[in-house]
Protein backbone atom coordinates (compact mmCIF):
# COMPACT_ATOMS: atom_id res chain seq x y z
CA UNK A 1 0.00 0.00 0.00
CA UNK A 2 1.40 3.69 -0.62
CA UNK A 3 1.75 6.05 2.06
CA UNK A 4 2.54 9.54 2.24
CA UNK A 5 4.54 11.78 4.55
CA UNK A 6 4.49 15.56 5.00
CA UNK A 7 7.68 16.26 7.12
CA UNK A 8 6.20 20.04 8.12
CA UNK A 9 3.13 20.17 10.11
CA UNK A 10 3.07 24.14 10.96
CA UNK A 11 4.59 26.39 8.86
CA UNK A 12 4.59 30.14 9.95
CA UNK A 13 5.55 32.56 6.95
CA UNK A 14 5.73 36.40 6.62
CA UNK A 15 4.08 38.24 3.56
CA UNK A 16 6.63 37.54 0.19
CA UNK A 17 8.49 34.81 1.65
CA UNK A 18 8.91 31.98 -0.27
CA UNK A 19 7.59 28.49 0.15
CA UNK A 20 8.43 25.07 0.19
CA UNK A 21 6.47 22.61 1.68
CA UNK A 22 7.97 19.02 1.73
CA UNK A 23 6.08 15.37 0.53
CA UNK A 24 7.19 12.32 0.02
CA UNK A 25 5.54 8.91 -0.65
CA UNK A 26 6.53 5.11 -0.43
CA UNK A 27 5.21 3.28 -3.14
CA UNK A 28 7.10 1.59 -6.18
CA UNK A 29 4.93 1.69 -8.80
CA UNK A 30 3.48 4.56 -11.20
CA UNK A 31 1.88 7.17 -9.31
CA UNK A 32 -0.54 9.92 -10.12
CA UNK A 33 0.43 13.34 -7.61
CA UNK A 34 -1.47 15.69 -6.02
CA UNK A 35 -1.54 18.98 -3.87
CA UNK A 36 -4.75 19.97 -2.12
CA UNK A 37 -5.72 23.10 -0.41
CA UNK A 38 -8.33 23.67 2.06
CA UNK A 39 -8.58 27.33 2.94
CA UNK A 40 -10.55 27.98 6.52
CA UNK A 41 -14.24 27.15 6.43
CA UNK A 42 -13.92 25.79 2.44
CA UNK A 43 -14.11 22.47 0.60
CA UNK A 44 -10.57 20.98 -0.42
CA UNK A 45 -9.57 22.12 -4.03
CA UNK A 46 -7.50 20.77 -6.42
CA UNK A 47 -3.78 22.88 -6.42
CA UNK A 48 -2.28 21.05 -8.63
CA UNK A 49 -1.47 17.46 -10.28
CA UNK A 50 0.90 15.62 -12.08
CA UNK A 51 0.58 12.43 -14.18
CA UNK A 52 3.43 12.18 -16.63
CA UNK A 53 5.73 14.19 -18.78
CA UNK A 54 7.49 17.47 -17.52
CA UNK A 55 7.92 16.60 -13.63
CA UNK A 56 7.72 20.22 -12.92
CA UNK A 57 4.02 21.51 -12.83
CA UNK A 58 1.98 24.32 -12.33
CA UNK A 59 -0.84 25.07 -10.64
CA UNK A 60 -3.67 27.83 -9.52
CA UNK A 61 -2.68 31.18 -7.96
CA UNK A 62 1.06 30.73 -8.76
CA UNK A 63 1.66 27.84 -7.35
CA UNK A 64 3.87 24.76 -8.29
CA UNK A 65 5.25 21.45 -7.64
CA UNK A 66 8.44 19.49 -9.02
CA UNK A 67 8.25 15.36 -8.85
CA UNK A 68 11.50 13.84 -8.19
CA UNK A 69 11.30 10.31 -8.68
CA UNK A 70 14.67 9.16 -7.62
CA UNK A 71 13.50 11.03 -4.29
CA UNK A 72 9.79 10.09 -4.72
CA UNK A 73 9.23 13.58 -3.51
CA UNK A 74 6.36 16.06 -4.76
CA UNK A 75 7.02 19.51 -2.98
CA UNK A 76 5.16 22.27 -3.09
CA UNK A 77 6.55 25.50 -3.78
CA UNK A 78 5.01 29.48 -4.15
CA UNK A 79 8.02 31.98 -4.46
CA UNK A 80 6.29 34.62 -2.83
CA UNK A 81 3.62 33.95 -0.01
CA UNK A 82 -0.07 35.99 0.26
CA UNK A 83 -1.48 36.63 3.67
CA UNK A 84 -4.54 34.69 1.47
CA UNK A 85 -2.28 31.54 1.27
CA UNK A 86 -3.11 30.99 4.64
CA UNK A 87 -4.43 27.63 5.08
CA UNK A 88 -4.04 23.48 5.17
CA UNK A 89 -2.21 21.93 2.51
CA UNK A 90 -2.49 18.34 1.76
CA UNK A 91 -0.28 15.83 -0.51
CA UNK A 92 -1.76 12.82 -2.21
CA UNK A 93 -0.98 10.22 -4.22
CA UNK A 94 -2.87 7.47 -5.93
CA UNK A 95 -1.16 4.15 -7.45
CA UNK A 96 -3.45 2.91 -10.65
CA UNK A 97 -2.89 -0.44 -10.01
CA UNK A 98 -3.45 -0.18 -6.65
CA UNK A 99 -7.06 1.44 -6.75
CA UNK A 100 -7.92 4.69 -7.47
CA UNK A 101 -8.52 5.96 -4.50
CA UNK A 102 -6.12 8.94 -2.96
CA UNK A 103 -3.66 8.09 0.25
CA UNK A 104 -2.99 11.73 2.08
CA UNK A 105 0.17 13.16 3.92
CA UNK A 106 -1.02 14.59 7.25
CA UNK A 107 -1.37 18.42 5.65
CA UNK A 108 0.72 21.41 6.61
CA UNK A 109 -0.76 24.18 8.49
CA UNK A 110 0.40 27.90 6.51
CA UNK A 111 0.13 30.72 8.68
CA UNK A 112 0.95 33.76 6.86
CA UNK A 113 1.31 37.08 8.65
CA UNK A 114 0.61 40.49 7.06
CA UNK B 1 -22.21 23.42 -12.49
CA UNK B 2 -23.17 23.28 -9.46
CA UNK B 3 -20.09 21.33 -7.01
CA UNK B 4 -20.55 18.12 -4.90
CA UNK B 5 -23.46 18.45 -2.54
CA UNK B 6 -23.33 17.05 1.09
CA UNK B 7 -26.15 17.14 3.22
CA UNK B 8 -26.44 17.10 6.48
CA UNK B 9 -23.89 19.79 7.32
CA UNK B 10 -24.04 18.84 10.84
CA UNK B 11 -24.84 16.07 12.76
CA UNK B 12 -25.35 14.89 16.52
CA UNK B 13 -26.01 11.29 17.06
CA UNK B 14 -25.65 9.43 20.58
CA UNK B 15 -23.23 6.00 20.59
CA UNK B 16 -25.29 2.79 19.42
CA UNK B 17 -27.10 5.10 17.23
CA UNK B 18 -27.08 4.74 13.33
CA UNK B 19 -26.75 7.71 10.90
CA UNK B 20 -27.17 8.27 6.56
CA UNK B 21 -24.77 10.78 4.97
CA UNK B 22 -25.87 11.82 1.63
CA UNK B 23 -23.65 13.09 -1.39
CA UNK B 24 -24.80 14.57 -4.60
CA UNK B 25 -21.94 14.24 -7.15
CA UNK B 26 -21.24 17.36 -10.04
CA UNK B 27 -23.77 16.66 -12.88
CA UNK B 28 -22.40 13.85 -15.04
CA UNK B 29 -20.12 12.35 -12.93
CA UNK B 30 -20.06 8.60 -12.43
CA UNK B 31 -17.33 7.92 -9.63
CA UNK B 32 -18.43 9.09 -6.09
CA UNK B 33 -15.58 8.39 -3.14
CA UNK B 34 -16.29 8.92 0.75
CA UNK B 35 -13.23 10.12 3.10
CA UNK B 36 -13.19 10.40 6.83
CA UNK B 37 -11.14 13.12 8.39
CA UNK B 38 -10.36 13.78 11.53
CA UNK B 39 -7.56 15.38 13.83
CA UNK B 40 -5.81 12.29 14.54
CA UNK B 41 -5.84 10.11 11.69
CA UNK B 42 -5.68 12.94 9.13
CA UNK B 43 -7.90 12.04 5.46
CA UNK B 44 -8.84 8.05 5.04
CA UNK B 45 -10.49 6.46 2.20
CA UNK B 46 -13.66 4.96 3.10
CA UNK B 47 -15.09 3.63 -0.32
CA UNK B 48 -15.43 4.59 -3.87
CA UNK B 49 -18.37 3.97 -6.08
CA UNK B 50 -18.72 3.63 -9.70
CA UNK B 51 -22.01 3.58 -11.91
CA UNK B 52 -23.55 1.94 -8.60
CA UNK B 53 -20.93 -0.60 -7.72
CA UNK B 54 -18.19 -0.38 -5.07
CA UNK B 55 -15.23 -0.59 -6.49
CA UNK B 56 -12.32 0.21 -3.77
CA UNK B 57 -12.96 -0.19 0.35
CA UNK B 58 -10.47 1.29 2.73
CA UNK B 59 -9.70 -0.25 5.66
CA UNK B 60 -12.90 0.55 8.05
CA UNK B 61 -15.27 -2.15 9.63
CA UNK B 62 -18.65 -3.26 8.22
CA UNK B 63 -20.58 -0.90 10.27
CA UNK B 64 -19.55 1.77 7.33
CA UNK B 65 -21.05 0.79 4.32
CA UNK B 66 -22.52 3.04 1.53
CA UNK B 67 -24.25 2.27 -1.97
CA UNK B 68 -24.78 4.46 -5.08
CA UNK B 69 -27.99 4.94 -6.84
CA UNK B 70 -28.87 5.42 -10.62
CA UNK B 71 -28.59 8.76 -10.58
CA UNK B 72 -25.05 8.99 -9.01
CA UNK B 73 -26.49 9.81 -5.49
CA UNK B 74 -24.75 8.65 -2.97
CA UNK B 75 -25.42 7.52 0.64
CA UNK B 76 -23.38 6.04 3.33
CA UNK B 77 -24.12 4.72 6.55
CA UNK B 78 -22.52 4.11 9.91
CA UNK B 79 -24.45 1.68 11.99
CA UNK B 80 -23.77 1.41 16.35
CA UNK B 81 -22.05 4.85 16.47
CA UNK B 82 -19.13 4.88 18.12
CA UNK B 83 -17.18 8.03 19.90
CA UNK B 84 -14.27 7.30 17.80
CA UNK B 85 -16.60 8.34 14.70
CA UNK B 86 -16.90 11.82 15.15
CA UNK B 87 -15.64 12.91 12.37
CA UNK B 88 -15.45 15.35 9.05
CA UNK B 89 -16.95 13.03 6.44
CA UNK B 90 -16.01 14.11 2.92
CA UNK B 91 -17.02 12.89 -0.40
CA UNK B 92 -15.35 13.13 -3.55
CA UNK B 93 -16.93 13.02 -7.22
CA UNK B 94 -14.93 12.94 -10.49
CA UNK B 95 -16.49 12.61 -13.73
CA UNK B 96 -15.41 8.94 -14.88
CA UNK B 97 -13.31 6.20 -13.08
CA UNK B 98 -9.44 7.01 -14.16
CA UNK B 99 -7.05 7.37 -11.93
CA UNK B 100 -6.54 10.85 -13.88
CA UNK B 101 -9.38 12.29 -13.36
CA UNK B 102 -9.78 15.13 -10.77
CA UNK B 103 -11.58 14.53 -8.07
CA UNK B 104 -14.10 17.67 -6.37
CA UNK B 105 -14.90 17.69 -3.15
CA UNK B 106 -17.64 18.57 -1.04
CA UNK B 107 -18.44 20.61 2.17
CA UNK B 108 -18.63 17.77 4.52
CA UNK B 109 -20.90 16.55 6.76
CA UNK B 110 -18.95 16.81 10.17
CA UNK B 111 -20.71 14.06 12.59
CA UNK B 112 -20.39 13.93 16.57
CA UNK B 113 -20.65 11.27 18.33
CA UNK B 114 -21.98 11.98 22.10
Amino acid sequence: AQSVSQHNHHVILSEAASLELGCNYSYGGTVNLFWYVQYPGQHLQLLLKYFSGDPLVKGIKGFEAEFIKSKFSFNLRKPSVQWSDTAEYFCAVNAPRAGNMLTFGGGTRLMVKP
Amino acid sequence: KAGVTQTPRYLIKTRGQQVTLSCSPISGHRSVSWYQQTPGQGLQFLFEYFSETQRNKGNFPGRFSGRQFSNSRSEMNVSTLELGDSALYLCASREGGGSTDTQYFGPGTRLTVL
